[in-house]
C-alpha cells in the first residue's frame, strides 16, 4: 500500500496568492482529516470528512480556507488569499471506520512570504 | 485549554536504558489513547494505543500504561535504541465525536 500521498511537499508563495494542497488517502479508508502543525499551536485539526462528506470544519481558521473531497481518493485544501501567518506544515490523514488509528501523509510545508 | 498535556518538551536517554514519556489529560470522555512517533520531514506514525478500559498494553519494546484515576498515561521504551530518537505525540480520542486531541510532543534523544 502506498500510504497517504500529499502534494506538493513544499510550497513557497507570495502573500495574496491562492494555494492548493492535495491529498490522496489510503484506498478503502472512510475518513480523511486535514491538520495544520505550527510551533505555537502544535497539531490542530482543521476539517474532516466521512465518505467524502465534510463532518466538522470548526477548526478551519477563516473563510480564506476551504476543503473539498470530490471522490473517495482525492481531497484538496485551498487557501485564498494566503497570508504569512498561514505558513505551517499541513498534514492529511486517513482512517478506516471502526478503528482509532489515523495514518498520516508526509505533509506539505507551506511558506507564505 | 489544553486537554492533553505533554509537559516535557525533550528527554535525553542513554542507549539501552528505559525511556519513559508522560502525558496528562483532563477530559473524562476520552475513550482511547494513542502514541505516535514523528521523524523530521515525515508525518506522524502510529505506534501503540490503549483503550480506556485497560491499564496496560504492550507491543515489543513499547508498553503504554494508563492510570485513569490520575488521568495520566506513559509510554515505556525498553531498551532504547538510536532509531527511537524522534518526537513522540500523545493523542486522546474524544468518545463523543471520535476526534483526536493532540499533545504538544516530546522530543526523545537517545545518546550512544
Amino acid at each position: 500500500d502506498a500510504g497517504v500521498i500529499q502534494s506538493p511537499r513544499h510550497e513557497v508563495t507570495e502573500m495574496g496568492q491562492e494555494v492548493t494542497l492535495r491529498c490522496k488517502p489510503i484506498s478503502g479508508h472512510d475518513y480523511l482529516f486535514w491538520y495544520r502543525q505550527t510551533m505555537m499551536r502544535g497539531l490542530e485539526l482543521l476539517i474532516y470528512f466521512n465518505n467524502n462528506v465534510p463532518i466538522d470544519d470548526s477548526g478551519m481558521p477563516e473563510d480564506r480556507f476551504s476543503a473539498k473531497m470530490p471522490n473517495a481518493s482525492f481531497s484538496t485544501l485551498k487557501i485564498q488569499p494566503s497570508e504569512p501567518r498561514d505558513s505551517a506544515v499541513y498534514f492529511c490523514a486517513s482512517s478506516l471506520v471502526g478503528t482509532t488509528e489515523q495514518y498520516f501523509g508526509p505533509g506539505t510545508r507551506l511558506t507564505v512570504t | 485549554d489544553q486537554q492533553v498535556k505533554q509537559n516535557s518538551p525533550s528527554l535525553s536517554v542513554q542507549e539501552g536504558r528505559i525511556s519513559i514519556l508522560n502525558c496528562d489529560y483532563t477530559n473524562s470522555m476520552f475513550d482511547y489513547f494513542l502514541w505516535y512517533k514523528k521523524y523530521p520531514a515525515e508525518g506522524p506514525t502510529f505506534l501503540i494505543s490503549i483503550s480506556s478500559i485497560k491499564d496496560k498494553n504492550e507491543d515489543g519494546r513499547f508498553t503504554v500504561f494508563l492510570n485513569k484515576s490520575a488521568k495520566h498515561l506513559s509510554l515505556h521504551i525498553v531498551p532504547s535504541q538510536p532509531g527511537d530518537s524522534a518526537v513522540y505525540f500523545c493523542a486522546a480520542r474524544d468518545g463523543s465525536n471520535y476526534q483526536l486531541i493532540w499533545g504538544a510532543g516530546t522530543k526523545l534523544i537517545i545518546k550512544p
